[in-house]
């Protein structure tokens, strides 16, 4: 069965420092999210992707923040100067027809 | 805006025990809902979902029915495992003009079953 995949699983990083999250969709569906889940709150979404250009973004995807898609199966998450507050678990998501499918989460820890 | 509620946890109930998880929304429109479950130390899986009024989604035993007049989507299950903890999360999608809008989610429930 086709499945999101992410890499890594985890990440650490110092206060300030970039960070790039991975993500391969599955490969026929065209729109793409990304969501975060700080430990133990809500998963909240954070932006959605279509057609090379965001389609939709929360107030927590501030300039700080990018997506892309570097070629034709990769969607990454950047974070140009990551702050404790990031610290969460990132979750990449794909849509075929009504149901996203989630990848199984990088957790990013900022120190 | 959207929103979705659900009961506070933990929920703990012992092996073969009923369980329902409340789940009301607010949204406008003709929303598609949605029960996500998290394992832990996993990702999200999609456990099942409605995507209108009346409709019973069920997947694993686990039962929801939309319910347009009381905009809730209850998670029921008979006889609940211990492989069934986990946290349960209802979630929403508009699906409006643009057809792929975000999934809002409520705070996710804790189920923990007892042998």
């Amino acid at each position: 069965e086709p499945e999101v995949t992410q890499t890594p699983s985890h990440q650490v990083t110092q206060m300030g420092q970039e960070v790039i999250l991975r993500c391969v969709p599955i490969s026929n569906h065209l729109y793409f999210y990304w969501y975060r889940q700080i430990l133990g709150q809500k998963v909240e979404f954070l932006v959605s992707f279509y057609n090379n250009e965001i389609s939709e973004k929360s107030e927590i995807f501030d300039d700080q923040f990018s997506v892309e898609r570097p070629d034709g199966s990769n969607f990454t998450l950047k974070i140009r100067s990551t702050k404790l507050e990031d610290s969460a678990m990132y979750f990449c998501a794909s849509i075929g027809s009504y149901e996203q499918y989630f990848g199984p989460g990088t957790r990013l820890t900022v120190t | 805006g959207n929103s979705v509620t659900q009961m506070e946890g933990p929920v703990t109930l012992s092996e073969e025990a009923f369980l329902t998880i409340n789940c009301t929304y607010t949204a406008t429109g003709y929303p598609s809902l949605f029960w996500y479950v998290q394992y832990p130390g996993e990702g999200l899986q999609l456990l099942l979902k409605a995507t209108k009024a009346d409709d019973k989604g069920s997947n694993k035993g686990f039962e929801a029915t939309y319910r347009k007049e009381t905009t809730s989507f209850h998670l029921e299950k008979g006889s609940v495992q211990v492989s069934d903890s986990a946290v349960y999360f209802c979630a929403l999608s508009d699906p409006r003009d643009t057809g792929r809008r975000a999934l809002t989610f409520g705070s996710g429930t804790r189920l923990q079953v007892q042998p």
